[in-house]
Parts: C-alpha cells; structure tokens; sequence
C-alpha cells in the first residue's frame, strides 16, 4: 500500500520569498505522483503531476516539483511566492493510470505581505 | 467542457433525514470518485466507480451510506439517515482510463442539524 506524508500542516512565506512544500511517499512500485492545490470553498485543481521521464515537472502557476527516487520525495516549490498563492495543498500518489489516489494530510499556504 | 458537475452546492438537513448528492462526471470519463472532506480526518476516498461499476467501498462509513451509478453520465450518493457528524464537503472527481490525473468538482456542502 502507498502512503503520503506533507511535513508541516501550515506554512507561512512572505510575499516574494522562496515557497517550499514537503512531499514524502512511500510505494512498493514505481509512483505517480501529483500535486493539487484547494482555494477556499472551491474543489481540488491539479497543479502538476509525474509519471515518467524527466523527474522536474513544471506546472501552472509557476510552481515545479522535483521526483527523487532516492529521498521518495516529491517537494513542490516556487520562487517567488504571490498572495494568490495562499490555499491548501495536496500531494497524492498513485499506483497506475486510473487507479485511486493516495492523499496526504494537505499543507495550508500563507503568504504575508 | 463544463467540468464535474455536482449539486446541489450546499445541503442543510436535520439528523434522520434522507440526503442525495448527485454528480455528473466529465464526458467520456470512465473513472468516478467519491470523496469526503472534513478538518479532523482530511480527505477521504469513499468508492469509485469503473464503468459505472464499483471498484472499491471500502471507505463508506457504513451502511447509511450507498452510492450508485445508472450509466456513465451520472452518479448518485445517499444518506439515510444523516447524522450530524456526516457534516462535511464531499465531492466528486473524474477521470480517464490511461491517466491517473483526477477532475474535482466543486463539492457539495453538507450539514446535518
């Protein structure tokens, strides 16, 4: 069975300053790994996600996450954080095309001017 | 496309009584997810759907919970009877056979007086 750890349920940048969101998973296979982000009271949109070949993935927004095998990470960053940056985010791990996403606990952004 | 469509976007009921949430996934999608959201326990995969048939429910609560799916433009979550701790965001996601990407709708808000 797969599971996923964030590290830190809240975290807080300023405006400008470095985002960096922690993603840990575990799998037995070779993961597909996602990254979702919640603006409040909306549903969940996808931000960017890995499934194979090259292990940095741009997605919208401005933000990238990076597939390392070897730590099991997959931490999601952004150079420059926005105030409309400020939601929850979720990373997710699935075993296969089609099959049921693992969530983790979710990681509440906050971005001060 | 519209998206995931899920209604109604908030329900208020009061404890016994029945709750039907309705989604229609995207068009063409042949994976259909239930989830639930609340601030104790996350998000939580309640059963999905392939090809209108049921994969996995493991994740229903319990009996008072079913979920069905006539064909592949519509599906169906009931309660009955609702308890106040039922209260929670429970959307709906689709997805294509290939992928492993999930659409959220925009869930549907429900509170149990």
């Amino acid at each position: 069975a797969q599971s996923v750890t964030q590290l830190g349920s809240h975290v807080s940048v300023s405006e400008g300053a470095l985002v960096l969101l922690r993603c840990n998973y575990s799998s037995s296979v070779p993961p597909y790994l996602f990254w979702y982000v919640q603006y409040p009271n909306q549903g969940l949109q996808l931000l960017l996600k890995y499934t194979t070949g090259a292990t940095l993935v741009k997605g919208i927004n401005g933000f990238e996450a990076e597939f390392k095998k070897s730590e099991t990470s997959f931490h999601l960053t952004k150079p420059s954080a926005h105030m409309s940056d400020a939601a929850e985010y979720f990373c997710a791990v699935s075993v296969s095309a089609g099959n049921m996403l693992t969530f983790g606990g979710g990681t509440r952004l906050m971005v001060k001017p | 496309d519209a998206g995931v469509i899920q209604s109604p976007r908030h329900e208020v009921t009061e404890m016994g009584q029945e709750v039907t949430l309705r989604c229609k996934p995207i068009s063409g999608h042949d994976y259909l997810f239930w989830y639930r959201q609340t601030m104790m326990r996350g998000l939580e995969l309640l059963i999905y759907f392939n090809n209108n048939v049921p994969i996995d429910d493991s994740g229903m609560p319990e009996d008072r919970f079913s979920a069905k799916m006539p064909n592949a433009s519509f599906s169906t979550l009931k309660i009955q009877p609702s308890e106040p701790r039922d209260s929670a965001v429970y959307f709906c996601a689709s997805s294509l056979r290939g992928t492993s990407e999930q659409y959220f709708g925009p869930g549907t808000r429900l509170t149990v007086t």
